[in-house]
């Protein structure tokens, strides 16, 4: 079982840009979760994907969209980049249907604005 | 919303038992984690804790739950230098499977 992952690992843009980052979902897995952390913090929670659709939204401004495919990949995208959106973005997975929903963690993708 | 509080650092020596503590605010939260994040890792779940136990036992981890105050701990007993790293606290809502994190604590282990 490969577990979640991520790719890019790093990435670096420059203000202003666009990014695509990626996640391929534990197997068996059909729910994608999006966290956003900065350094020091905690993650913080940026969407969530089941069935193909944005079912759950933390406070993260419409920039911010992803999607996720029938194979239950997911993308996050974030456009106009800010400076303040450098921080490790880590996607979690999980099964709908256990009663725990417990999400596991993929090792993250570091984006770096500058 | 909930919000999630931990202690931001503990040190212990190695052989000791380490105590990490976390309090929640939503009484509503229907499960609570434990996740372990070493450097430029990602987040490793350790054990989880269903609301309505008390106590949940896993080879060297023991957590507990304190519902009426909520409070939760995790117990690491024999801690060795390996345990080294960030351990987050997290409650689920009764909703859908999305977490709140707290900031996390950092536990160093000295030899």
């Amino acid at each position: 079982d490969a577990g979640v992952t991520q790719s890019p690992t790093h990435l670096i843009k420059t203000r202003g840009q666009q990014v695509t980052l990626r996640c391929s979902p534990k197997s068996g897995h059909d729910t994608v979760s999006w966290y956003q952390q900065a350094l020091g913090q905690g993650p913080q929670f940026i969407f969530q994907y089941y069935e193909e659709e944005e079912r759950q939204r933390g406070n993260f401004p419409d920039r911010f969209s992803g999607h996720q495919f029938p194979n239950y990949s997911s993308e996050l995208n974030v456009n106009a980049l800010l400076l303040g959106d450098s921080a490790l973005y880590l996607c979690a997975s999980s099964w709908e249907r256990r009663r725990g929903g417990e999400q596991y963690f993929g090792p993250g993708t570091r984006l770096t604005v500058t | 919303g909930e919000d999630v509080e931990q202690s931001l650092f503990l040190s212990v020596r190695e052989g000791d038992s380490s105590v990490i503590n976390c309090t929640y605010t939503d009484s509503s939260s229907t499960y609570l984690y434990w996740y372990k994040q070493e450097p430029g890792a990602g987040l490793q779940l350790l054990t989880y804790i269903f609301s309505n136990m008390d106590m949940k036992q896993d080879q060297r981890l023991t957590v507990l739950l304190n519902k009426k105050d909520k409070h939760l701990s995790l117990r690491i007993a024999d801690t060795q230098t390996g345990d080294s790293a960030i351990y987050f606290c997290a409650a689920k809502d009764s909703g859908y499977s999305t977490l709140t994190f707290g900031k996390g604590t950092m536990l160093l282990v000295s030899p």
